[in-house]
């Protein structure tokens, strides 16, 4: 079945770096667009990125643009975001999500993991 | 940007009643909109794509229905295990994907 494992998340410093990651596994990796979407403590979801299969487009939520990079490793079944000038506003569990086919809706997902920005 | 409106925020409904969930789009997403079920410490679930179609393994008693500008997602008989936050999202004219608000359903 379908599996994604998020990690890499932990506590940063306002203007810090992190990279998460997610890794996949029980279907064809390369052939599915994928999202990460985040949401904050007690607050609801909110989108930011999404990379097609092949890598080939990106696309950005306004709040992360120029700040976060989305990317992935085809090979080695594994999605990244690096995420550099973290922000307070950035603390939140970051979900990777496999699209459905042929659409961008998001289908499974992730269990997510926490940044958390703070001095 | 397409904004999604969800109504109502908090809806308190007994077991084995029915519960109405509604969501609304500033402009049409055709029948882009898809329904999650998030738990606390869970992450989303996907119930319903395409406005109306059941996700794999989800219970008969969800159902959605509309396209356009309104949608909405009933469950006939919430059980237990049905209290919970619901997210509608679009995707038919993104980036960005967005999201509603949330309705959270809670036990009367």
């Amino acid at each position: 079945q379908v599996q994604l494992v998020e990690s890499g998340g932990g506590v940063v410093q306002p203007g810090g770096s992190l990279r998460l990651s997610c890794a996949a596994s029980g279907f064809t990796f390369s052939s599915y667009g994928m999202h990460w979407v985040r949401q904050a403590p007690g607050k609801g979801l909110e989108w930011v990125a999404f990379i097609r299969y092949d890598g080939s487009n990106k696309y950005y939520a306004d709040s992360v643009k120029g700040r976060f990079t989305i990317s992935r490793d085809n090979s080695k079944n594994t999605l990244y975001l690096q995420m550099n000038s973290l922000r307070a506003e950035d603390t939140a569990v970051y979900y990777c999500a496999k699209v459905m086919s042929s659409t961008s809706c998001p289908q499974w997902w992730g269990q997510g993991t926490l940044v958390t920005v703070s001095s | 940007e397409i904004v999604m409106t969800q109504s109502p925020a908090t809806l308190s409904v007994s077991p084995g009643e029915r519960a109405t969930l509604s969501c609304r789009a500033s402009q049409s997403v055709s029948s882009n909109l898809a329904w999650y079920q998030q738990k606390p410490g869970q992450a989303p679930r996907l119930l319903i794509y395409g406005a109306s179609t059941r996700a794999t393994g989800i219970p008969a008693r969800f159902s959605g229905s509309g396209s356009g500008t309104e949608f909405t997602l009933t469950i006939s008989s919430l059980q237990s295990e049905d209290f919970a936050v619901y997210y509608c999202q679009q995707y038919n004219n993104w980036p960005p994907v967005t999201f509603g608000g949330g309705t959270k359903v809670e036990i009367k």
